[in-house]
C-alpha cells in the first residue's frame, strides 16, 4: 500500500532554534499534503493545507510565519518550526492524498518535538 | 461546515467480549465519506474502516463493522471478538466527497475515545 514517511520521528532542541520536518510520498503522487499538530489524549487539530505548487492555507489561529510550509514537488512537504519555544512542544503529524485516486488519506508517522 | 462528535471519551471492554463506539456529525452534503481510525500508544494513525455515504450496505472489515444511519447522521464502531491488541485511541472521520477546491481530501476529526482492553 502507499506509503507516507515521516522525518525525524524525534526532535530535541533548544529554545529559538528552527526544526524542520519532513513529509514524503514514496509510491504516489500527493496533489496536497496536510500538517496537523496533536496534544496528548486530543484529537488531530489541522494547522494547514498545502497543494503542490501553491501557497499553503493555514487554519484559524495558526501563525504562518511560525510555521512555514512548502510543498515544492508532488513528493515532498516539509514543515518548519521557526524560533520554537516550549510552547511549540508537541506531536506533529503529516498525512498526503491524490486528487488522481480515490484512496483516502496516507499519514506518516509522526514526529515529537520536544523544545527545552 | 462539517462537525464530528464522539461522545465517549473512555471505553472498556473485556477480551473476547463486543463494544460499539459512538460517532455523529453535522454534514449538509449528501455524498461524503467516513472513516474510523485507531492510534494505539505508538501513536500510528491506522484506517480500521471506511464507509462511503452512498452505499447503503454498512462496511465490515473482519472483526469491525459499522452501523451507518446516514438520515441520523450516526456512524458507531463495533468491534467483537476485542483482542488486547485492540486497545487505542479511535477517532471518526468524516471526509467531502467534493474533489474540486483546496482542501481536497481534508479530515474532520470527532475527539476520540480511549479504549481499553482488560484481560
Amino acid at each position: 500500500g502507499a506509503v507516507v514517511s515521516q522525518h525525524p520521528s524525534r526532535v530535541i532542541c533548544k529554545s529559538g532554534t528552527s526544526v524542520k520536518i519532513e513529509c514524503r510520498s514514496l509510491d504516489f503522487q500527493a496533489t496536497t499534503m496536510f500538517w496537523y499538530r496533536q496534544f496528548p489524549k486530543q484529537s488531530l487539530m489541522l494547522m494547514a493545507t498545502s497543494n503542490e505548487g501553491s501557497k499553503a492555507t493555514y487554519e484559524q489561529g495558526v501563525e504562518k510565519d511560525k510555521f512555514l510550509i512548502n510543498h515544492a514537488s508532488l513528493t515532498l512537504s516539509t514543515l518548519t518550526v521557526t524560533s520554537a519555544h516550549p510552547e511549540d512542544s508537541s506531536f506533529y503529524i503529516c498525512s498526503a492524498s491524490s486528487r488522481l485516486s480515490n484512496q483516502p488519506q496516507h499519514f506518516g508517522d509522526g514526529t515529537r518535538l520536544s523544545i527545552l | 461546515a462539517q462537525t464530528v462528535t464522539q461522545s465517549q471519551p473512555e471505553m472498556s471492554v473485556q477480551e473476547a467480549e463486543t463494544v460499539t463506539l459512538s460517532c455523529t456529525y453535522d454534514t449538509s452534503e449528501s455524498d461524503y465519506y467516513l472513516f474510523w481510525y485507531k492510534q494505539p500508544p505508538s501513536r500510528q494513525m491506522i484506517l480500521v474502516i471506511r464507509q462511503e455515504a452512498y452505499k447503503q450496505q454498512n462496511a465490515t472489515e473482519n472483526r469491525f463493522s459499522v452501523n451507518f444511519q446516514k438520515a441520523a447522521k450516526s456512524f458507531s464502531l463495533k468491534i467483537s471478538d476485542s483482542q488486547l491488541g485492540d486497545a487505542a485511541m479511535y477517532f471518526c472521520a468524516y471526509k467531502t466527497e467534493d474533489a474540486g477546491g483546496t482542501s481536497y481530501g481534508k479530515l474532520t476529526f470527532g475527539q476520540g475515545t480511549i479504549l481499553t482492553v482488560h484481560p
